[in-house]
């Protein structure tokens, strides 16, 4: 177990719906990435949140949204869904510090499933 | 762009016998490496991370780097039916995000 919490962990929308993914830091990390990870290929990058803000950012159209909050739990919000958006959404939890070697540790995953 | 290559697979290996899974990267200033294994419905789990060059060793497991060659390495010894699932290899990219590549399928065969 790596600490880190997603819910729900399954989502069934229809196509032009929003939904919003939540996820919960692993203990005394202060950085959450989300990851996009289609039927058998690999995460791909979506965003990335420290202190509350942006901090990078994967090549996902601005339908694509999210927040960090003060107990650096974050959301991942999609709007305007579409078929294409069905897919395991992971969150990863990591201590970022200067210089140092940062390391994603995953929770277990929104599974989302557009009709 | 940068990108993370890897044979999807499957590899088959015999029980016992040792498992080797490649990745290719193609930024050469990457400075983290890692290796991650998802089983089926499941999340990826880090087993591996490395960051200079030659070997580092964990139990089963031994990841390798050459840099030089933009290429790292994951061989896991005595294979055991459990290790059969997808393994990832991810590389961050100097002051940039983690980057997967879309795994190699290992299925152990009893």
């Amino acid at each position: 177990e790596t600490g880190v919490t997603q819910s729900p962990t399954h989502l069934i929308k229809t196509r032009g719906q929003q939904v919003t993914l939540r996820c919960s830091s692993q203990s005394g990390h202060n950085t959450v990435s989300w990851y996009q990870q289609a039927l058998g290929q690999g995460p791909q990058f979506i965003f990335q949140y420290y202190r509350e803000e942006e901090n990078g950012r994967g090549n996902f159209p601005p339908r694509f949204s999210g927040l960090q909050f003060p107990n650096y739990s974050s959301e991942l919000n999609v709007n305007a869904l579409e078929l294409d958006d069905s897919a395991l959404y992971l969150c990863a939890s990591s201590l970022y510090r200067q210089g140092a070697n940062e390391k994603l540790f995953f929770g277990s995953g929104t599974q989302l499933s557009v009709l | 762009q940068k990108e993370v290559e890897q044979n999807s697979g499957p590899l088959s290996v015999p029980e016992g016998a040792i498992a080797s899974l490649n990745c290719t990267y193609s930024d050469r200033v990457s400075q983290s490496f890692f290796w991650y294994r998802q089983y089926s419905g499941k999340s990826p789990e880090l087993i591996m991370s490395i960051y200079s060059n030659g070997d580092k060793e964990d139990g089963r497991f031994t990841a390798q780097l050459n840099k030089a060659s933009q290429y790292v390495s994951l061989l896991i010894r005595d294979s055991q039916p459990s290790d059969s699932a997808t393994y990832l290899c991810a590389v961050r990219p100097r002051d940039d995000k983690i980057i997967f590549g879309k795994g190699t399928r290992l299925h152990i065969l009893p």
